[in-house]
């Protein structure tokens, strides 16, 4: 079974800090991982994705996360918050031969100026 | 390509009359779900069909909610009748199973006021 836990609901940074958002997995194989973001009032976007390819994986926005398998963490970075990453962020998993994809219950970033 | 469609975008409605929220998933894409998001509950998964065929409808509160998929291009969400703890933002989203990895692009949503 495949499960996915965000470990902060709320996080808030300064604008020009660095970013990061916690999420760490469980999965009886090798997992896919991937962070969506919702803006307010939007639908959800992908931000990056890994699927057992490179560890490291940029994604769009200056936004990277890295996959650790003995830590079973996959967190998101971005090295300077900016006001429009104001969001609110989904870890998810999935299985490869899934379907279905198990989100986190998310991280609302706040940006402050 | 136009992504995931959605339709309406907004729909108000009062106690005991029937929505039909509309999908039109990204042409090729095989698979398609549809989500319901609220601030209590978060995002839940109600349905998803593969290849036109209801797979898992485990999420489904309850018999007044139905999906169909008439074919690979249009599925259907229909509550009848309604009720105010039916108000959330219900999201249509797809993808291709046959990649390896589960990539699902969602529709911009439906935010449905159950008066």
């Amino acid at each position: 079974a495949q499960s996915v836990t965000q470990l902060d609901s709320h996080v808030s940074v300064s604008e020009g800090t660095p970013v990061l958002l916690r999420c760490n997995y469980s999965s009886s194989y090798s997992p896919s991982l991937f962070w969506y973001v919702q803006h307010p009032n939007k639908g959800l976007q992908l931000l990056l994705k890994y699927t057992s390819a490179a560890t490291l994986v940029k994604g769009i926005n200056g936004f990277e996360a890295e996959f650790k398998k003995s830590e079973t963490s996959f967190h998101l970075t971005k090295p300077s918050a900016h006001m429009s990453d104001a969001a609110e962020y989904f870890c998810v998993v999935s299985a490869p031969w899934d379907d279905k994809i198990i989100f986190g219950k998310g991280t609302r970033l706040h940006i402050l100026p | 390509d136009a992504g995931v469609i959605q339709s309406p975008r907004h729909e108000v409605t009062e106690m005991g009359q029937e929505v039909t929220l509309r999908c039109k998933p990204i042409s090729g894409h095989n698979s398609l779900f549809w989500y319901r998001q609220t601030m209590m509950r978060g995002l839940e998964l109600l349905i998803y069909f593969n290849n036109n065929v209801p797979i898992d409808d485990s999420g489904m509160p309850e018999d007044r909610f139905s999906a169909k998929m008439p074919n690979a291009s249009f599925s259907t969400l229909k509550i009848q009748p309604s009720e105010p703890r039916d108000s959330a933002v219900y999201f249509c989203a797809s993808s291709q199973s046959s990649t390896d990895y589960n990539e699902q692009f969602f529709g911009p949503g439906t935010r449905l006021t159950v008066l």
